[in-house]
């Protein structure tokens, strides 16, 4: 069973604009971590945001979380060509010991 | 400090066919996991483990078994290989934090 998906499922921009993605879930969380996936690679942790944060930054990333509407989005700004890749995000289940993952939203960076 | 590797990188195997991969973290994380990932799909929890000595079953665990003698090491068993298994497996770990860490997969085909 999927807990989190993300949408859209694919994203197609150009160099230089912003990327948003979301990413919503179904049981209560302590917290959501986002991915990245190169193509054929193994996924890199980004961002972890706990359940009693509202936004977090990390560089040109942005995430938000709303508890009430149990959603997370991602942002990037001024996308580049190296942040072409599929974004997942991942909420605990019971215990903290395993993720719960979505889907993922694959994103397109066009020169 | 190579982080999560795992061996092979590549395998082809006839149905009914047995192989082991390993999984190796260098970095004393008591968590380890094994998930599959499909085309288009998120990663789905074969078996974990919260110690050495230790494996719990995940979403996905029939046709595979696992082990973890040694802290560093986690092993993902497939007895009787079916097509059905052809997909890409990725280990992880995990530390007192909650990211975990990727390795880089394993390209598994059964014909």
């Amino acid at each position: 069973s999927q807990q989190g998906e993300e949408d859209p499922q694919a994203l197609s921009i150009q160099e230089g604009e912003n990327a948003t993605m979301n990413c919503s879930y179904k049981t209560s969380i302590n917290n959501l971590q986002w991915y990245r996936q190169n193509s054929g690679r193994g996924l890199v942790h980004l961002i972890l945001i706990r359940s009693n944060e509202r936004e977090k930054h990390s560089g040109r990333l942005r995430v938000t979380l709303d508890t009430s509407k149990k959603s997370s989005s991602l942002l990037i700004t001024a996308s580049r060509a190296a942040d072409t890749a599929s974004y997942f995000c991942a909420t605990p289940l019971d215990s903290n010991y395993q993720l719960i993952w979505g889907a993922g939203t694959k994103l397109i960076i066009k020169p | 400090n190579a982080g999560v590797t795992q061996t092979p990188k590549f395998r082809v195997l006839k149905t009914g066919q047995s192989m082991t991969l390993l999984c190796a973290q260098d970095m004393n994380h008591e968590y380890m996991y094994w998930y599959r990932q499909d085309p288009g799909m998120g990663l789905r929890l074969i078996h974990y483990s919260v110690g050495e000595g230790t494996t719990a079953k995940g979403e996905v665990p029939d046709g595979y078994n696992v082990s973890r003698l040694k802290k560093q090491n986690f092993l993902l068993g497939l007895e009787s290989a079916a097509p059905s298994q052809t997909s890409v497996y990725f280990c992880a770990s995990r530390g007192i934090t909650y990211e975990q860490y990727f390795g880089p997969g394993t390209r598994l085909t059964v014909t």
